[in-house]
């Protein structure tokens, strides 16, 4: 389950449309889990989490899914714009152990 | 202000040479992680500390050594065995277990 240095998928969307990313993730005791946005060059950045006690939670313009069944997360960003352009990372946390999804490069078509 | 902090931001090494990466965080964080992004890719575990004095392998810990003398401190040294050592590396610290991961923005490696 862990990232194994697969080249990143891609996901290009228009400019105003909704984005869903998916992630697939491998233990199913794990209790939480974050989205984390990267920019070319920065470190990631918190975006969304969600406990396993929950199936959905929303913010502002996104929204977390957590299907326990297929062990399976998505993240939609509602009318992506330029700045959502990034490499966004699904995390996993199991007790000690902060394990990341390979990612998706979202690029936003103005 | 609370953060993490990697330095430097660049790095050059020259083949052979030992090289330590610094984090530092004033957060009060107990775990800390290494993690290694090469262009294209996701995150590579290193190594991970869970307190002072304590370390634990990641998944590519080949090639690296770490060490845990303060809470606030968990430098990584690249070392001469380390055959690949060109890469974007990430530090991380999670104030307890189950809860947000905070990254510092990265020390870039070239060896030349």
């Amino acid at each position: 389950g862990e990232s194994v240095g697969l080249h990143l998928p891609t996901l290009s969307v228009q400019e105003g449309d909704n984005s869903i990313i998916n992630c697939a993730y491998s233990n199913s005791a794990s209790d939480y889990f974050i989205w984390y946005k990267q920019e070319s060059g920065k470190g990631p950045q918190f975006i969304i989490d969600i406990r396993s006690n929950m199936d959905k939670r929303q913010g502002q313009r996104v929204t977390v899914l957590l299907n326990k069944t297929v062990k399976h997360l998505s993240l939609q960003i509602a009318a992506t714009q330029p700045g959502d352009s990034a490499v966004y990372f699904c995390a996993e946390i199991n007790y000690d152990k902060v394990i990341f999804g390979p990612g998706t490069s979202l690029s936003v078509i103005p | 202000d609370g953060g993490i902090t990697q330095s430097p931001k660049y790095l050059f090494r020259k083949e052979g040479q030992n090289v330590t990466l610094s984090c530092e965080q004033n957060l009060n964080h107990d775990a800390m992680y290494w993690y290694r992004q090469d262009p294209g890719q996701g995150l590579r575990l290193i190594y991970y500390s869970q307190i002072v004095n304590d370390f634990q392998k990641g998944d590519i810990a080949e090639g690296y050594s770490v060490s845990r003398e303060k809470k606030e401190s968990f430098p990584l040294t690249v070392t001469s065995a380390q055959k690949n050592p060109t890469a974007f590396y990430l530090c991380a610290s999670i104030r307890q277990l189950n809860t947000e991961a905070f990254f510092g923005q990265g020390t870039r490696l070239t060896v030349v």
